[in-house]
């Protein structure tokens, strides 16, 4: 059973920072894009980031580029989101989800991120 | 950025009825579109990818259709798992989603 399951998420100040991870099993090979995603309360989804096979392409949303980092480690079967100079509006659930360049087809159960002093 | 624009964004239906939703992109996409179905508290699932290919283990009551710009998802006949929230993402450039349609029920 393939099996994406996401941490370190939880309440954070206003500038803080905050890593989370994405724990993948189930998979035969790590040949697939992963992104992050994440939806404020009551709200749509809106994509963040995405990073391909071997980590050495991202791309980032506007509204997190410069703050938030994507990486993978590979040998970890992990990805990561190391996000920076949190504010108010990043608080949202984040999912990964693993598929190809655009695509999300494996998701994982999110992780709630509260950024409020 | 690439803007999404679904229509409508609440459909009120009951079982057994044909659902259609609308997508457009505020550029032209190809047919790089895709579908989600998301239930309250769950992550999304994969509905159609490439505007018109079904998901493996998606009900074939379920399809897309269109290129360009403007896209549809149509449900054939509305069952009670399908009252749902469905949002439409491009990834013609860096994925962008629209901003959901609330299926609920009639």
């Amino acid at each position: 059973e393939v099996l994406l399951v996401e941490s370190g998420g939880g309440l954070v100040q206003p500038g803080g920072s905050l890593r989370l991870s994405c724990e993948a099993s189930g998979f035969t090979s790590n040949s697939d894009w992963m992104h992050w995603v994440r939806q404020a309360p009551g709200k749509g989804l809106l994509w963040v980031s995405r990073i391909n096979s071997d980590g050495y392409i991202t791309t980032y949303a506007e509204s997190v580029r410069g703050r938030f980092t994507i990486s993978r480690d590979n040998t970890k079967n992990t990805l990561y989101l190391q996000m920076n100079s949190l504010r108010a509006e990043d608080t949202a659930v984040y999912y990964c989800a693993r598929g190809s360049t655009g695509v999300g087809l494996y998701w994982g159960q999110g992780t709630l991120v509260t950024v409020s002093s | 950025d690439i803007q999404m624009t679904q229509s409508p964004s609440t459909l009120s239906a009951s079982v057994g009825d044909r659902v259609t939703i609308t997508c457009r992109a505020s550029q032209t996409i190809s047919y790089w579109l895709a579908w989600y179905q998301q239930k309250p508290g769950k992550a999304p699932k994969l509905l159609i990818y490439d505007a018109s290919s079904l998901q493996s283990g998606v009900p074939s009551r379920f399809s897309g259709s269109g290129s360009g710009a403007e896209f549809t998802l149509t449900i054939s006949t509305l069952q009670p798992d399908d009252f749902a929230t469905y949002y439409c993402q491009q990834y013609n450039s860096y994925p962008t989603f629209g901003g959901g349609t609330k299926v609920e029920i009639k």
